[in-house]
């Protein structure tokens, strides 16, 4: 099983001060890396996937970084929507053992 | 729009059997893999089981095999969950998603399973 970490648990970072999130696998994941976030009460919206691509409709605040066993997720200027959890999740291995990481938390400074 | 809608959580006693159901409305998903995804209360994300397009493969995560049951209907347009032999850490909210070269691009709003006696 491939284990993603995520780091810090918590993040806390002032409006409009730029946001970087980790995630680490424990083994080569090549580009095959996906975020999310997750508002409370509502399920996960797919914000990158392929590690850097944007989805449909996200902000170009959002940018994903990375590729192997080290990826990064940039919020260049947080606005207060933005202030969630964000996961990201392993698609590399075969047969399909997908696993996400635990999750950080975007809070206000 | 492409929407997905879970029904089918309950509260059952450990030991119990439920079947999820997830209604997809627009005419992509056929075409899709698809995946439930489950969250525990205060937890995060874990992928539970995916079927391919036309239901002749199916994967599950370790803590569910023997025990789960993913299937779809193509012609209806829905996905299924056989859930047996229920445990109480199997309590958690169950998401359908749609699969698009294995990350979830579409969720549903999910169904709420609890295993308590």
């Amino acid at each position: 099983e491939i284990v993603m970490t995520q780091s810090p648990a918590t993040l806390s970072v002032s409006p409009g001060e730029r946001a970087t999130l980790s995630c680490r696998a424990s083994q080569n994941v090549d580009t095959r890396l996906a975020w999310y976030q997750q508002k409370r009460g509502q399920p996960p919206r797919l914000l990158i996937y392929d590690a850097s691509t944007r989805a449909t409709g996200i902000p170009a605040r959002f940018s994903g970084s990375g590729s192997g066993t080290e990826f990064t997720l940039t919020i260049s200027s947080p606005q207060s929507e933005d202030f969630v959890v964000y996961y990201c999740q392993q698609y590399k291995h075969w047969p399909p053992m997908y696993t996400f990481g635990q999750g950080t938390k975007l809070e206000i400074k | 729009e492409e929407q997905l809608a879970e029904s089918g959580g309950d509260l059952v006693q450990p030991g119990g059997s439920l079947r999820l159901s997830c209604d997809a409305s627009g005419n992509t998903f056929r075409s899709y893999w698809m995946a439930w995804v489950r969250q525990a209360p205060e937890k995060g994300l874990e992928w539970v089981a995916t079927i391919n397009v036309d239901g002749s493969e199916k994967f599950y995560v370790g803590s569910v095999k023997g025990r789960f049951t993913i299937s779809r209907d193509r012609a209806k347009n829905s996905l299924y969950l056989q859930m047996d032999s229920l445990r109480a850490e199997d309590t958690a909210m169950y998401y359908c998603a749609r699969e698009n070269r294995a990350h979830f691009d579409i969720w549903g709003q999910g169904t709420v399973v609890t295993v308590s006696s």
